[in-house]
């Protein structure tokens, strides 16, 4: 399909295991988002990119949280050394603009740290 | 501190009546806001947006308003229909530094009856 795609769907790991998450925009799109999205909460930002650019990472809770975009395309976000706080809905977006006004949606990956 | 705000968990409406939907936010360099809808197990998607410059925005049966100086903004669906039963998160961007971190609400859940 068209869509922004996650990989994987569903992920389980015991804590303290490193967990790398992928997206894979909608081809073309210039801006990719990273989002965590408890339980009755809306998406909370993590990071985005510009092309391969990581333009702001301020939402990342702490330095075990990392993402990247080498090629303008794939992301990948990972988690290392995770922890059962750290379980949740990981959602990618992609924008056709750098304004990221428009953001298209994945279907996340949903995380549980046992 | 959340800077946009939901106030109402869920929200039923009969079948062909008007849906409206509200939204609270607290920062006054927000200058974009926009409207996601998500069904189960899917990702957000993008319905509607509205610039600061406006107050009214008009999508076939969605329109969005604007009030700045409450700081407030719904959005209005006529007439409800079956398929708009669905969460629905308001979301918000600041851009005047380029600020593209969208920031979301917690979301409203709409319950349309038959």
């Amino acid at each position: 399909g068209a869509g922004v795609s996650q990989s994987p769907r569903y992920k389980v790991t015991k804590r303290g295991q490193d967990v790398a998450l992928r997206c894979d925009p909608i081809s073309g799109h210039v801006s990719l988002y990273w989002y965590r999205q408890a339980l009755g909460q809306g998406p909370e930002f993590l990071t985005y990119f510009n092309y391969e650019a990581q333009q702001d990472k301020s939402g990342l809770p702490n330095d075990r949280f990392s993402a990247e975009r080498p090629e303008g395309s794939i992301s990948t976000l990972t988690i290392q050394r995770t922890e059962q706080r750290d379980s949740a809905m990981y959602r990618c977006a992609s924008s056709p603009s750098d304004l990221g006004n428009e953001q298209f949606f994945g279907p996340g990956t949903r995380l549980t740290v046992l | 501190d959340q800077q946009v705000k939901q106030n109402s968990p869920s929200l039923s409406v009969q079948e062909g009546r008007i849906s409206i939907l509200n939204c609270d936010y607290t920062n006054s360099m927000f200058d974009y806001f926009l409207w996601y809808k998500k069904y189960p197990a899917e990702g957000p998607t993008f319905l509607i947006s509205i610039s600061s410059i406006k107050d009214k925005n008009e999508d076939g049966r969605f329109t969005v308003f604007l009030n700045k100086s409450a700081k407030h903004l719904s959005l209005h669906i006529v007439p409800s229909q079956p398929g708009d039963s669905a969460v629905y998160f308001c979301a918000a961007r600041g851009s005047r530094n380029r600020d593209d971190k969208i920031i979301f609400g917690k979301g409203t859940r709409l319950h349309i009856l038959p």
